[in-house]
């Protein structure tokens, strides 16, 4: 049981390059968001997507866009990068009251 | 003020200690409670859940709920170096309906010496 995979873990980008972060739960969740966390700041939503087709904005939505693709993935992409986005990205899920589930992260990088 | 509040730290506790870890919230009218522990490096791991006010002990680990001060705290029993991490207090409240949405405190860094 994977749970929540992020692809890729890793990426280096330059500035207005364009790129995609995948995500996809296991878990049968009906919401699933993206946060970012950086030094200080703690973990913020960027976006979330309550259930299958509907996304809503987060804390810090302005960069970025996303897609729930269907019930299991939810992608989220930079159209171009800024060394701002520089960050570490988690995808969760959840579903009502319960706890959300977190993915092992994205660690980007824009130069 | 800050919706979900925690005291950076470090909080720096001897091996075989109680940790005890602090969150305050400012809705008043919260649902559902949860301590999550974060490593460096690592994403963050559900410890525990609270819904109700009281206590809840999981193991080694006991969160403690009262709504009307509304705070929420965590704590470790027989502290080990191994608990040395962030501790991340999670807050849903009344108005995220079915979105599920959660509000993060800062974390609290834990440091457990030997």
């Amino acid at each position: 049981n994977a749970g929540v995979t992020q692809t890729p873990k890793f990426q280096v980008l330059k500035t207005g390059q364009s790129m995609t972060l995948q995500c996809a739960q296991d878990m049968n969740h009906n919401s699933m968001y993206w946060y970012r966390q950086d030094p200080g700041m703690g973990l913020r939503l960027i976006y979330y997507s309550a259930s299958e087709g509907t996304t809503d904005k987060g804390e810090v939505p302005n960069g970025y866009n996303v897609s729930r693709l269907n019930k299991r993935e939810f992608s989220l992409r930079l159209e171009s990068a800024a060394p701002s986005q520089t960050s570490v990205y988690f995808c969760a899920c959840g579903t009502g009251n319960q706890p959300q589930h977190f993915g092992d992260g994205t660690r980007l990088s824009i130069l | 003020q800050k919706e979900v509040e925690q005291n950076s730290g470090p909080l720096s506790v001897p091996e075989g200690a109680i940790a005890s870890l602090n969150c305050t919230y400012s809705d008043r009218v919260s649902q559902s409670f949860f301590w999550y522990r974060q490593y460096s490096g690592k994403s963050p791991e559900l410890i525990m859940s609270i819904y109700s006010n009281g206590d809840k002990e999981d193991g080694r680990f006991t969160a403690q709920l009262n709504k009307a001060s509304q705070y929420v705290s965590l704590l470790i029993r027989d502290s080990q170096p191994s608990d040395s991490a962030t501790y991340l207090c999670a807050v849903r409240p009344l108005g995220s309906g079915n979105t599920g949405k959660l509000i993060f405190g800062q974390g609290t860094t834990l440091q457990v010496k030997p």
